[in-house]
């Protein structure tokens, strides 16, 4: 199984730009949030869903919009990026119940 | 504002030194997880704890939540290079499987 994957794993863009970071999971995980992690602030909940066609916000969800259409697949959309976005984000699924959080490998994004 | 502090923030040890991570916060959860993260890669499950009180042990490792589930605490018995990594902590609140994490421990063990 593959798990959770991002892809791209690396990006760089300039200011007002926008992109759409994906992510994918092959483990029927009902729940996926996207989070970002910047130094010495561990890991910031963006957004999250409970299931295809429910998202609601996290701690840190201005800039960012996401959508989920299917099970298997939550993409983070960024509208208009700002050096304030610049971070590693990472995707994660799980199923109902005490198992945690299986992560993406993660992308690095560079806003300049 | 984090909803939960770790600390230290950073630690460096010698080979075979006990230490203790400490997860705190003012808020109550549902259950809380610890998690190991390598550079370049995502955070690994360690344990999950779920009832206040609960102690559960990993070969060197042993968690506790605290009484009135607001805190936790991860004890290294003999560290080793092996367990070098970011340690963090995440609590559920209201059963949601929302997961906030906190500030994250760097330990570092020196052979």
């Amino acid at each position: 199984n593959a798990g959770v994957t991002q892809t791209p794993k690396f990006q760089v863009l300039k200011t007002g730009q926008s992109m759409t970071l994906q992510c994918a999971q092959d483990m029927n995980h009902e729940y996926m949030s996207w989070y970002r992690q910047d130094p010495g602030m561990g890991l910031r909940l963006i957004h999250y869903s409970v299931g295809a066609g429910i998202t609601d916000q996290g701690e840190v969800p201005n800039g960012y919009n996401v959508s989920r259409s299917t099970t298997e697949d939550f993409p983070l959309r960024l509208l208009s990026a700002a050096p304030s976005q610049t971070s590693v984000y990472f995707c994660a699924s799980t199923r109902t119940g005490n198992y945690g959080y299986t992560f993406g490998s993660g992308t690095r994004l560079t806003v300049v | 504002t984090q909803l939960l502090e770790q600390s230290p923030q950073f630690l460096s040890i010698q080979e075979g030194e006990n230490l203790t991570v400490y997860c705190n916060s003012s808020s109550v959860f549902s259950s809380l997880q610890w998690y190991r993260q390598e550079p370049g890669e995502g955070p690994v499950l360690l344990v999950t704890v779920v009832t206040g009180g609960e102690v559960k042990k990993l070969k060197r490792l042993t968690f506790q939540f605290g009484d009135a589930r607001k805190d936790s605490s991860l004890h290294i018995t003999a560290a080793q290079p092996g367990d070098t990594g970011l340690y963090l902590c995440a609590g559920e609140m209201n059963t949601g499987n929302q997961f906030y994490f906190g500030t994250g421990t760097s330990l570092t063990v020196i052979p």
